[in-house]
């Protein structure tokens, strides 16, 4: 069946230092991927998505790419701030229409 | 623009009791998906909900059901409340269309069973 592995956390990061939040998936077909974002005590923002094979999604500085070869999605940042801290889950959209997520993996970035 | 919400925000409960939870979609948005995210995890499907009827449905028992009104506001109903149902419940809303449509969380609803 469809599912998505994340890496372990938690990272902990100096302000401005590179993010990877790395993400696999295992699925049927291509299906839309997607990164959301959880800080404490909130629900879940959608940060971005790709929707087709080597599709880049972008927004606020992260970026991820759809990799079919190596089912992966993986997160990244060039400089991290210390309002990035946050849990950043990875999700692909299941042929029912409904969100499968990843453990999540949780950031803190430090000053 | 209102975005998707929720209430209450939080609510505490005893075993074998039951309760309702609320959701109004995002303005436009026909289309309902409720998640149970327990601590430390990430989200799971419960069921969504389209034109008032559940389509999907996650591996969830029975205890759990759900309804959708002709304005597409949405309900959760748990029964017989079991300890390991204490999670925040997540909202999500979303406009079909070309199968690829992305959803929008709400602010959920902890549940804190005793």
């Amino acid at each position: 069946g469809n599912s998505v592995t994340q890496m372990e956390g938690p990272v902990t990061l100096s302000e401005e230092a590179f993010l990877t939040i790395n993400c696999t998936y295992t699925a049927t077909g291509y299906p839309s991927l997607f990164w959301y974002v959880q800080y404490p005590g909130e629900g879940l923002q959608l940060l971005l998505k790709a929707t087709k094979a080597d599709d880049k999604g972008s927004n606020k500085g992260f970026e991820a790419t759809y990799r079919k070869e190596t089912t992966s999605f993986h997160l990244e940042k060039g400089s991290v701030q210390v309002s990035d801290s946050a849990v950043y889950f990875c999700a692909l959209r299941g042929s029912q229409g409904n969100l499968i997520f990843g453990k999540g993996t949780k950031l803190s970035v430090k000053p | 623009d209102a975005g998707v919400t929720q209430s209450p925000t939080h609510l505490i409960k005893t075993r074998g009791q039951q309760v309702t939870l609320r959701c109004s979609p995002k303005s436009g948005h026909d289309t309902v998906s409720w998640y149970q995210q327990a601590l430390g995890q990430g989200p799971q499907f419960i069921f969504q909900y389209y034109e008032e009827e559940e389509r999907q449905r996650g591996n969830f028992p029975d205890r759990f059901s759900g309804h959708q009104f002709p304005n597409y506001s949405s309900e959760l109903n748990v029964n017989a409340l079991l300890l390991g149902d204490s999670a925040l419940y997540l909202c999500a809303s979303s406009l079909v269309g070309s199968g690829r449509e992305t959803q929008y969380f709400g602010p959920g609803t902890r549940l804190l069973v005793l």
